[in-house]
């Protein structure tokens, strides 16, 4: 069964950093792009960032770019998202997703980030 | 940049009736960059359809999407109460790396 289970989560203070990670399962992890989307609570999905299956070309949302980076380790199956000074608004889910076609044909079940004081 | 808008925000339909729901976008983008989205309450999004008319895998056949430069509809046939959901649209590469439209919220009666 394909498979993608993020990890990392949890409560950090404003200006913190935190590492999201995502290990894909039942597929060949180093054949296929991956990303990063998120959703603030009540809120709808917001494109965080996206990489290539050789671990080339990372692009980013505006709202990220500069704080977040995104990086794979193909040997391990993991995708990874460093989030540096973290704000109230990046507080959501986080998905891990797959990419194929233009399209995330995979998700995983998300993780929750919540920056507050 | 291209925007995605999504009409109605709303669509409150009965079991078997046909529900259309549409995606605009501001500049033209080709169609194999259109994607729909399904998001049950407290669910991760699933992929429907993929290139504005490709159906994904495990798909009903209920589901189906059309459109092309600016206007794309994904088109659900027969509703049944397992279809309550948001439904995105998501446009790949302007703005980079990818956007989704608002979303539309189909309930059904």
């Amino acid at each position: 069964e394909v498979q993608l289970l993020e990890s990392g989560g949890g409560l950090v203070q404003p200006g913190g950093s935190l590492r999201l990670s995502c290990i894909g399962s039942g597929f060949m992890f180093s054949n296929d792009a991956m990303g990063w989307v998120r959703q603030a609570p009540g809120k709808g999905l917001e494109g965080v960032s996206i990489i290539s299956a050789s671990g080339g070309g990372p692009d980013y949302g505006d709202s990220v770019k500069g704080r977040f980076a995104i990086s794979r380790d193909n040997s391990k199956n993991t995708l990874y998202m460093q989030m540096n000074s973290l704000r109230v608004e990046d507080t959501a889910v986080y998905y891990c997703v797959r990419w194929t076609r233009y399209s995330m044909d995979v998700w995983g079940r998300g993780t929750t980030v919540t920056v507050s004081s | 940049e291209i925007v995605l808008t999504q009409s109605p925000d709303t669509l409150s339909l009965s079991p078997g009736e046909r529900a259309t729901l549409s995606c605009r976008a501001s500049r033209h983008i080709p169609s194999t960059y259109l994607a729909w989205y399904q998001q049950k309450r407290g669910q991760a999004p699933r992929l429907l359809i993929y290139g504005a008319s490709g159906r994904a895998a495990g798909i009903p056949d209920r589901f189906s999407g059309s459109g092309s430069g600016t206007e794309f509809t994904l088109v659900i046939s027969r509703l049944e109460a397992e279809d309550s959901a948001v439904y995105y649209c998501q446009q790949y590469g302007n703005p980079p790396p990818f956007s989704f439209g608002p979303g539309t919220k189909v309930e059904i009666k």
